[in-house]
């Protein structure tokens, strides 16, 4: 059982360049969330989706774009990166609401922008 | 403004023994308050949810405590493995927006 898959782990990009982390889940899980950490901070949210076609701005979503086209995959577009954005970035998902269910993460994509 | 604060930063633990994380809040209005684990270079873990008419919740020889009055949390860890080294984090809600807390890294020595 795969459970929540972000591919890539690592990736360096240049200041303006625009990638797409993916994340796919496998757990036919209806809430899917995308977090950022920044060194010695806390996570916080960017985007969210409560399920297919829906989807909503967290705490930091400037700079992000998403989509959610099926239950199973949520990726994250990084238009125009700005150093800014050098992070690691997890993908999760839960089975209902983020307040009462389970949060399961994905292993990290840690993005640096020079 | 939603915090949630974790001390100490850092700890050092020799292997076997016990250690408690401590993890102060201010959010409003409580949902539930969890406890995950993250491993170097991982995602973080689930490690314990409590609500808000739970004071105590265990998982093998991780027990967290919750007091809703005083808005505190404890993390005890038992009989410490060097598998436990790892970042502790404190999240509480409600809502799609959980708050973090930024962790404490705890190393256990051999």
């Amino acid at each position: 059982n795969a459970g929540v898959t972000q591919t890539p782990k690592f990736r360096i990009l240049k200041i303006g360049q625009s990638m797409t982390l993916q994340c796919t889940q496998d757990m036919n899980h209806n809430y899917m969330y995308w977090y950022r950490q920044d060194p010695g901070m806390g996570l916080k949210l960017i985007y969210y989706s409560v399920g297919a076609g829906i989807t909503d701005k967290g705490e930091v979503p400037n700079g992000y774009n998403v989509s959610r086209s099926t239950t199973e995959d949520f990726p994250l577009r990084l238009e125009l990166a700005a150093p800014s954005q050098t992070s690691v970035y997890f993908c999760a998902s839960s089975s209902g609401r983020v307040d009462t269910g389970e949060l399961f993460f994905g292993e990290g994509s840690r993005l640096t922008v020079l | 403004k939603n915090q949630v604060e974790q001390s100490p930063q850092s700890l050092i633990i020799l292997e076997g023994k016990n250690c408690t994380l401590q993890c102060n809040y201010t959010v409003s209005p409580f949902s539930n308050l969890r406890w995950y684990k993250q491993d170097t270079g991982r995602g973080p873990v689930s490690l314990t949810i409590m609500t808000f008419s739970e004071n105590t919740k265990s998982n093998g020889r991780y027990t967290a405590t919750l007091d809703a009055d005083t808005k505190q949390s404890s993390l005890h860890i038992t009989a410490s493995q060097l598998s436990d080294s790892a970042s502790y984090i404190c999240v509480v809600g409600p809502g799609s927006t959980l708050t973090f807390g930024k962790g404490t890294m705890l190393l256990v020595s051999p």
